[in-house]
């Protein structure tokens, strides 16, 4: 159980489109979903916080116009990037926490989508 | 603030070794501590999530220690194989609803 699927694993896009990527938690609600960034060789930066029903709140000096996140259902988030540059070229994670406390705060992580923007 | 590091940024050893993966934790009022495995291009796969009541857990040849008090944890995996050559990252929570922060990570290599 706890499975995370993200959609797509890879898109290559033009400067100046907008690019969406869902994260679904397959067999969990899940109450609170992260997007994360990740750079070659770095750890995970965390982005934003999502919780079903209510405002993302980012992390300092993510721009939220930029990166708009959406948690309309228990089973799935979205993240567009809007007007993607070359800057924005990343591998970006979902997680997945079942419910706003979870008895262990487990995490559970999609396999990532790797933009590359042209 | 949380802060996690870990060391070594990259090992690399002969198949059938036993080693040890460390990351040391800033504040000590963690929740729980979480060692995930990442192969290239991938997403994060969950090894082993310690409470903060716990001294460790064991996944097959897996075993995660943690040490509050002295702000530490470890990885210990045992006759390692080629195939668990990936990066290897711990990450901290502060409480229940806090995020995670996590290492930079560990890149092994096992060579067979």
């Amino acid at each position: 159980g706890a499975v995370v699927s993200q959609h797509p694993s890879r898109v290559i896009c033009k400067s100046g489109t907008s690019v969406k990527i869902e994260c679904r938690s397959l067999d969990f609600q899940a109450t609170t979903m992260f997007w994360y960034r990740q750079f070659p060789k770095q750890s995970l930066m965390l982005m934003a916080t999502s919780n079903e029903g209510s405002k993302a709140t980012y992390e300092q000096g993510v721009e939220k116009d930029k990166f708009l996140i959406n948690h309309a259902s228990l089973t799935l988030s979205t993240l567009t990037v809007t007007s993607a540059h070359p800057e924005d070229s990343s591998f970006y994670i979902c997680s997945a926490r079942r419910g706003m406390l979870s008895s262990y705060n487990e995490q559970f992580f999609g396999p990532g989508t790797r933009l590359t923007v042209l | 603030k949380q802060e996690v590091t870990q060391i070594p940024a990259a090992l690399s050893v002969p198949e059938g070794e036993n080693l040890v993966l460390n990351c040391s934790f800033t504040d000590s009022a963690i929740y729980n501590l979480q060692w995930f495995r990442q192969d290239p291009g991938k997403g994060l796969t969950s090894l082993l999530l310690i409470q903060s009541s716990q001294r460790e857990q064991t996944s097959g040849r897996l075993n995660a220690s943690l040490d509050k008090s002295s702000g530490r944890s470890t990885l210990y995996i045992a006759a390692s194989q080629p195939g668990d050559s990936a990066t290897y990252l711990c990450a901290a929570t502060n409480s229940g609803y806090s995020t995670l922060t996590f290492g930079k990570g560990t890149m092994l290599l096992v060579s067979p």
